[in-house]
């Protein structure tokens, strides 16, 4: 059974500019969640993808968007890159049937 | 809007003695909460989970309580270990499962 990966570990980006993170789910699962965690703080929920739909959106801007394949892969977009989105981007994937989310390593962006 | 809180940042145990991590919440929708361990470079890891029908769930070395009147659950972990060091976080969710809040997380440290 092959786990939550994501891509890239670590990026460095300056304010203005545009960055894609990558996530691939873990096998069987059709549920995408993106989270944002800022240092010292718990994962701040970002946006859920179901079959490669919107399924449910937290408090950010529309300059976070997102995409869900049909392999059940994911992409978070964050356009307009400001200092305050410097962060541990986490990808986790579930089955919609169930309640446990399983999360991946994560992605370190840090904006200039 | 903090709707899952963790007050305590940090908690110091000896190894073999119980460990008990609080979380509060403010929304009564909830009706489903979890808690992962995160490991630095890691995702969080599910641990543990209980619904808002039960007071209690047990596995192993891990105990969650619920107590939906006064918004408020624990995990117990007895006896500590080592390896148990990491950072705690609770997590809660409402019915339609597309949305988790999370507590900003308590980093226990147990000592050999």
């Amino acid at each position: 059974e092959t786990g939550v990966t994501q891509s890239p570990t670590h990026l460095i980006k300056t304010r203005g500019q545009q960055v894609t993170l990558r996530c691939s789910s873990q096998s069987g699962h059709n549920t995408v969640s993106w989270y944002q965690q800022a240092l010292g703080q718990g994962p701040q929920f970002i946006f859920q993808y179901y079959r490669e739909e919107e399924n449910g959106r937290g408090n950010f801007p529309p300059r976070f968007s997102g995409l869900q394949f049909p392999n059940y892969s994911s992409e978070l977009n964050v356009n307009a890159l400001e200092l305050d989105d410097s962060a541990l981007y986490l990808c986790a994937s579930s089955n919609i049937s169930y309640n446990e989310q399983f999360f991946g390593p994560g992605t370190r962006l840090t904006v200039l | 809007d903090q709707q899952v809180k963790q007050n305590s940042p940090s908690l110091s145990v000896q190894e073999g003695r119980i460990s008990i991590l609080n979380c509060d919440y403010t929304n009564s929708m909830f009706d489903y909460f979890l808690w992962y361990k995160k490991y630095p470079a890691e995702g969080p890891t599910f641990l543990i989970s209980i619904s808002s029908i039960k007071d209690k769930n047990e596995d192993g070395r891990f105990t969650v309580f619920l107590n939906k009147s006064a918004k408020h659950l624990s995990l117990h972990i007895v006896p500590s270990q080592p390896g148990d060091s990491a950072v705690y976080f609770c997590a809660a969710t409402a019915y339609n499962f597309n949305k988790f809040y999370f507590g900003s997380g308590t980093k226990l440290n147990v000592k050999p």
